[in-house]
């Protein structure tokens, strides 16, 4: 299996533009997790899925971040407008089974906000 | 939902010595705790978990326990290499049986040589 897959690695964009993060679980696994991580703030859930339906959104920031998950294999986290304070890495997780399951991180992408 | 805190927030060990990182949570109910490695500028991973109906869990040179009582939980590494250096992260269910995790602010462990 090729792990959670996340595009683009990197992104580099001005403030005002959207941005698009992409994610897809590894297959088969029924619960995707958006996180994002700073120096200051450190990982921070923004979103979850179980099973195509968000579940808890309560981390994301405010309205300019959404995220969609329209099938089980792929995931969006939309930034619109973007802020320089947005910048950060945005990792996407994918688990299978019970609540104690191990969740599985992508490799992350590494957004700037200039 | 529950509070994870992690120390120390930085640690430097000299090769073949011990490293331990302690958490700390407040829901006694929590039941699951697990603990990620991350390497510099890689994604987080699993390397040990415990759940709350057995005290220690051993898988070679890391270890981990759980004071249920006392509501802490420990990392430690026996007899560290170069390649134990990454940042170590601790969580525990946001709340009993949720899939969210709360994680704590994390542990950087150098290695000196």
């Amino acid at each position: 299996d090729a792990g959670v897959i996340q595009s683009p690695r990197h992104e580099v964009t001005e403030m005002g533009q959207e941005v698009t993060l992409r994610c897809k679980p590894i297959s088969g696994h029924n619960s995707l997790f958006w996180y994002r991580q700073t120096m200051m703030r450190g990982l921070e859930l923004l979103i979850y899925f179980n099973n195509n339906v968000p579940i808890d959104d309560s981390g994301m920031p405010e309205d300019r971040f959404s995220a969609k998950m329209p099938n089980a294999s792929f995931s969006t986290l939309k930034i619109q407008p973007s802020e320089p304070r947005d910048s950060a890495v945005y990792f996407c997780a994918s688990r299978t089974g019970g609540a104690y399951n191990e969740q599985f991180f992508g490799p992350g992408t590494r957004l700037t906000v200039l | 939902g529950e509070n994870v805190e992690q120390h120390p927030s930085t640690l430097s060990v000299q090769e073949g010595d011990s490293a331990v990182i302690k958490c700390t949570y407040s829901d006694s109910a929590s039941n699951y705790f697990p603990w990620y490695k991350q390497e510099l500028g890689k994604r987080p991973q699993l390397i040990i978990d415990i759940r709350s109906n057995v005290g220690e869990k051993k898988d070679q040179r890391i270890a981990v326990t759980l004071n249920k009582t006392a509501k802490h939980f420990s990392l430690h590494i026996t007899e560290t290499q170069p390649e134990d250096s990454a940042v170590y992260f601790c969580a525990a269910p946001y709340r009993v049986n949720d899939y969210k995790l709360s994680f704590g602010a994390g542990t950087t462990v150098t290695v000196r040589a």
